[in-house]
């Protein structure tokens, strides 16, 4: 059964990077039939997309958010990572990572999600 | 690309059918049949409940359906229990430069 597990700091200072990797695991994250994906949750608010990657490396990018993430892949350690610079409290969130069917387009299974608070 | 419209909430007794609409434009819901909906219990995951529409993934109620017309999908829940009481979110393909938008969820009550 496929898992998938978010890690990462949850303190993350204004302005600074925050950085989360998700493990993959019980299957392999080189498949061709799906994208993998990050997502957020303001805490009391609804979920935003922040971004795709597939095990290629081709990535798609949220356009509110664009200029601030870059996602990775790891595909030796089955891996993909987030990285968004240049937080604000607005940027505290529950993020989830998920696995993105590429032709029906579903979101399937979630990480339990990491809370990130962004705070000096 | 703006989030899909819900209703903040819809409330339903036990045994009742109660159905949730998520709004789009001709841009998402009205030009694709890639609508997902997702069940969201407090401090979980969502999971996945219905996807291209009205399909259901293998483990979940057949008494949960899905619809859409127009520019405005729907999520029934038919024969309300206890345990539906969550908060729904809907998504769908909005095309290859914002492939995927969220609803902005509603939260259901059993009465």
């Amino acid at each position: 059964q496929l898992q998938l597990q978010e890690s990462g700091p949850g303190l993350v200072k204004p302005s600074e990077t925050l950085s989360l990797t998700c493990t993959v695991s019980g299957g392999s994250i080189s498949s061709s039939s799906y994208y993998w994906g990050w997502i957020r949750q303001p805490p009391g608010k609804g979920l935003e997309w922040i971004g795709s990657i597939y095990y290629s490396g081709s990535t798609y990018y949220n356009p509110s958010l664009k200029s601030r993430v870059t996602i990775s892949v790891d595909t030796s350690k089955n891996q993909f990572s987030l990285k968004l610079s240049s937080v604000t409290a607005a940027d505290t969130a529950v993020y989830y990572c998920a696995r993105i069917r590429t032709k029906e387009v579903w979101f399937d299974p979630w990480g339990q999600g990491t809370l990130v608070t962004v705070s000096s | 690309q703006s989030a899909l419209t819900q209703p903040a909430s819809v409330s339903g007794s036990p045994g009742q059918s109660i159905t949730i609409s998520c709004t789009g434009t001709s841009s998402d819901v009205g030009s694709y049949n890639l609508v997902s909906w997702y069940q969201q219990h407090p401090g979980k995951a969502p999971k996945l409940m219905i996807y291209e529409v009205s399909k259901r993934p293998s483990g979940v109620s057949n008494r949960f359906s899905g619809s859409k017309s127009g520019n405005t999908a729907s999520l029934t829940i038919s024969g309300l229990q206890a345990e539906d009481e969550a908060d729904y979110y809907c998504c769908s393909y909005a095309g290859s430069s914002t492939p995927y938008v969220f609803g902005t969820g509603t939260k259901v009550t059993v009465l």
